[in-house]
């Protein structure tokens, strides 16, 4: 079974530019979910998706970040402009809605972000 | 407070049991669990316990769930170099609760 994909694994930036984030979550998979991760914190839950709508985006900076997920399957995030607090990783994650262990999250390896 | 708590660092030898622990709020989730994170890679699931159990044990990990005062505590039995990771425990039922995370590391 394929993992969850996610691109670039790297991008560096200066601030004010605009960076965009691509996530495959596992197929079948029905929640998505975007986490920053500032390094030496724990994830940070970003926007959480249910097939294509947004089930949570409390969290999200809606000034400067936008994510979609049209079709239900692949998402962007999106942030522009860009601050230099903006530098981390930006983690995709999804799961089932049921099944053996409702709420098991699945990652990708993760889109570094440095804003210089 | 934090919905989840963890202290921040642990360090031990080789060979030694490593025990990481970690205090919630919320009790609502049916099963909690225990993820690692290697340098440079995202969250693996390492093990889960249901939240009807006191205790799982699976190969070299035992997970332990006290529910009553809301804590629960990951061992690992003859830790190895490559244990050394950052662990999360993670409430099942609500996306939002990553904690800060225990860094282990192992000096062999």
């Amino acid at each position: 079974e394929a993992g969850v994909a996610q691109s670039p694994r790297y991008k560096i930036i200066e601030k004010r530019q605009s960076v965009a984030f691509w996530c495959n979550p596992i197929s079948g998979h029905a929640t998505l979910y975007w986490y920053q991760q500032i390094l030496g914190q724990g994830p940070k839950l970003l926007i959480q998706f249910q097939n294509n709508g947004v089930v949570d985006d409390s969290q999200l900076p809606k000034d400067r970040f936008s994510a979609e997920r049209l079709k239900g399957v692949d998402s962007t995030l999106k942030i522009q402009p860009a601050k230099l607090e903006d530098s981390a990783v930006y983690l995709c994650a999804s799961s089932l809605l049921s099944g053996r262990r409702p709420g098991e999250l699945f990652f990708g390896e993760g889109s570094r972000l440095t804003v210089l | 407070g934090e919905d989840v708590e963890q202290s921040l660092f642990l360090s031990v030898r080789e060979g030694d049991s490593s025990v990481i622990n970690c205090t919630y709020t919320d009790s609502s989730s049916t099963y909690l669990y225990w993820y690692k994170q290697e340098p440079g890679a995202g969250l693996q699931l390492l093990t889960y316990i249901f939240s009807n159990m006191d205790m799982k044990q699976d190969q070299r990990l035992t997970v332990l769930l006290n529910k009553k005062d809301k804590h629960l505590s990951l061992r690992i039995a003859d830790t190895q170099t490559g244990d050394s990771a950052i662990y999360f425990c993670y409430m099942g039922r609500r996306a939002l609760t990553f904690g800060s995370g225990t860094r282990l590391q192992v000096q062999p």
